[in-house]
């Protein structure tokens, strides 16, 4: 499985855009970047993947280094509902188990 | 998608009986997998829930503690044994098909061993 390093905790000011960093160096050419995030005392709920493009959605966007060693998830416009979790997990398809990393702790400050 | 339902949500056992948690998916689902999530920590892969025969183990984890049942595509159950303050943690089921993007999360089961 491919090892994630990603940044313990970080904050970001409401109404601004949080990006979040992940390495990913040891990825697979097959394996999708995927995004899940955990809000307190919920199960993880997926954000966002991509291979090699830049993907966006209604959540967040997400953009792959074009070396795929490295990826950033970006909340255009943070809310205080935003503060989780959030987990860089390469991996296949939905059907495939993940290993999840420790995470980045992101904060939305009012 | 797919809705997972688990059940209990939350429960405090005694140490030394046994839990049985239920996970119940809205629709037919390839695959079904087993997470545990000690307090302040991430998620670790138990086992894969293998529909009509035993399920995969992750190092670490075994059948005798961990025994699992998936008798169709929508049901699993993960039994936690013998239990001991060391297994309090939260038990999450997660679910995911050939045909979907994402994989998805029941809410957990929040388990306390006294």
């Amino acid at each position: 499985d491919a090892k994630t390093t990603q940044p313990p905790s970080m904050d970001c000011a409401e109404g601004r855009a949080a990006n979040l960093p992940c390495n990913h160096s040891t990825i697979s050419g097959n394996e999708y970047v995927y995004w899940y995030r955990q809000i307190h005392s919920q199960g993880p709920q997926y954000i966002i993947h991509g291979l090699k493009n830049n993907e966006t959605n209604e959540m967040a966007s997400l953009i792959i280094t074009e070396d795929r060693k490295s990826s950033t998830l970006i909340l255009p416009h943070a809310t205080l509902r935003d503060t989780a979790v959030y987990y860089c997990i390469p991996s296949g398809f939905g059907n495939e188990k993940l290993t999840f990393g420790t995470g980045t702790r992101l904060t939305i400050i009012p | 998608s797919a809705v997972i339902s688990q059940k209990p949500s939350r429960d405090i056992c005694q140490r030394g009986t046994s839990l049985t948690i239920q996970c119940q998916v809205d629709s037919q689902v390839t695959m079904m997998f087993w997470y545990r999530q000690q307090p302040g920590q991430s998620l670790t892969l138990i086992a894969t829930a293998n529909q009509g025969s035993e399920a995969t183990y992750e190092s670490g984890f075994v059948i005798d503690k961990f025994p699992i049942s998936r008798p169709n595509l929508t049901f699993s159950t993960l039994t936690v044994s013998n239990m001991s303050p060391e297994d309090s943690s939260i038990y999450l089921c997660s679910a995911g098909t050939v045909l979907t993007l994402e994989a998805f999360f029941g809410q957990g089961t929040r388990l306390t061993v006294v």
